[in-house]
């Protein structure tokens, strides 16, 4: 099956300091990539979605200026979490699609980044 | 109310025995449903799309009842290796994930 890679797959770091977590699919061009925040025994929440070509839409609460993502090529895109703080600490994980919007069908997930802010 | 909600876990349950998942959605308009598994600390993986015909993969068989806005999954025979968290999901417009039933497999 298709594979998409995420890394890194652990940060830790200080506080105020900006954190890049980078999704490539290898195998198949990613037309829309989504981001997701996981809390510990929390659902995965969607907080952006970003088609190649085009600005990334932010769910609601979600800060832009905090999170910046960058859909570079149809094969990368990445998560800046910019002046990071403990709160940011959580579980990201990027997912793929081949299809524009590409939310009704199987979705291709990275293998998540597990980030730390001290 | 929740855009998806599972039954709250977890659920403890003898090896070989059946256990059998629950999940309710509000969006009438929903189009896609999904169960998916996930390990702690791991990524989601897809273990069946739900179907309203319902479907069966081995010793995993999903319903879904779209009057009712009902999803649910049924292992028989569980073995340790099912331990994990359950994911609802469901598609139409973007996905939504339930919250997630974790299931503990003991000897």
């Amino acid at each position: 099956g298709a594979v998409v890679s995420q890394h890194p797959s652990r940060v830790i770091c200080k506080s105020g300091t900006s954190v890049k977590i980078e999704c490539r699919s290898l195998d198949f061009q990613a037309t829309t990539m989504f981001w997701y925040r996981q809390f510990p025994k929390q659902s995965l929440m969607l907080m952006a979605t970003s088609n190649e070509g085009s600005k990334a839409t932010y769910e609601q609460g979600v800060e832009k200026d905090k999170f910046l993502i960058n859909h570079a090529s149809l094969t990368l895109s990445t998560l800046t979490v910019t002046s990071a703080h403990p709160e940011d600490s959580s579980f990201y994980i990027c997912s793929a699609s081949p299809r524009w919007g590409g939310t009704n069908e199987k979705l291709f997930f990275g293998s998540g980044t597990q980030l730390s802010v001290l | 109310r929740k855009e998806v909600e599972q039954d709250p876990g977890p659920f403890n349950v003898p090896e070989g025995a059946t256990v059998a998942f629950n999940c309710t959605y509000s969006n009438s308009a929903s189009q896609s449903f999904f169960w998916y598994r996930q390990d702690c600390r791991k990524e989601p993986k897809l273990l069946m799309s739900v179907y309203s015909s319902g479907n069966e993969d081995g010793r995993f068989t999903a319903q879904l009842n779209r009057a009712s806005q009902y999803i649910s999954l049924l292992i028989r025979d569980s073995k340790l290796s099912d331990s994990a968290t359950y994911l609802c999901v469901v598609g139409g417009g973007k996905l939504i994930f339930g919250q997630g039933t974790e299931l503990s497999v003991k000897p």
